[in-house]
């Protein structure tokens, strides 16, 4: 199978502080890549998508980095709150085959 | 709008025994998908239907079987449960190209 892993299981910041949460992705030919949210408990949750084609996107207090030279992803969360706390997934699909590959997860913990 | 809806919530199964979980999703997506994880892990890929009557395997198919009864609904089935079947099952639904929607789980023990 496919194999999208993470550099960092636990992530610890302070309230307020920005995260940055890696994600390393092994086929170059994947379409399109999106981080999930999981909450203790919950299903993951949709927090962004970027497509293969894309760089850069943008939403409220988070931003996707896609460097597909090196197979990198990465989710920037902006003044970081308690809410945020969770396990952040990143997942690779390829559209021929419409499967999605989930890494490992990294746990965020926010530091009130 | 409910979204995906599994049941039961929460199972204990003996051994040997068999059960099925059920998923349904009211988005009419063409795809639907059963995952399991395991405590601290990411979500391995079970088996997932592209569309209504088909049905592929994923990274860890042995033990299950599914079934994608219409569009609506997709599932799995464990004939004899086994301890290492032990974990929480999400299912989840998508149309082509766009995310995945999931499911609040079904946390399964089996003793």
């Amino acid at each position: 199978g496919e194999s999208v892993g993470l550099h960092l299981p636990t992530l610890s910041v302070q309230e307020g502080d920005n995260s940055i949460i890696n994600c390393a992705y092994s086929n170059s030919a994947s379409d399109y890549f999106i981080w999930y949210k999981q909450e203790s408990g919950k299903g993951p949750q949709f927090i962004i998508d970027i497509r293969s084609n894309m760089d850069k996107r943008q939403g409220q207090r988070v931003t996707v980095l896609l460097n597909k030279t090196v197979k990198h992803l990465s989710l920037q969360i902006a003044a970081t709150q308690p809410g945020d706390s969770a396990v952040y997934f990143c997942a690779e699909i390829l559209y021929n085959f419409n499967k999605f590959y989930f890494g490992s997860g990294t746990k965020l913990n926010v530091k009130p | 709008n409910a979204g995906v809806t599994q049941t039961p919530k929460f199972q204990v199964l003996k051994t040997g025994q068999s059960m099925t979980l059920q998923c349904a999703q009211d988005m009419n997506h063409n795809s639907m998908y059963w995952y399991r994880q395991d405590p601290g892990m990411g979500l391995r890929l079970i088996y997932y239907s592209a569309s209504e009557g088909t049905t592929d395997k994923g990274e860890v198919p042995n033990g299950y079987n599914v079934s994608r009864l219409n569009k609506r609904e997709f599932s799995l089935r464990l004939e004899s449960a086994a301890p290492s079947q032990t974990s929480v099952y999400f299912c989840a639904s998508s149309n082509t190209g766009f995310e995945a929607f999931f499911g609040q789980g079904t946390r399964l023990t089996v003793v």
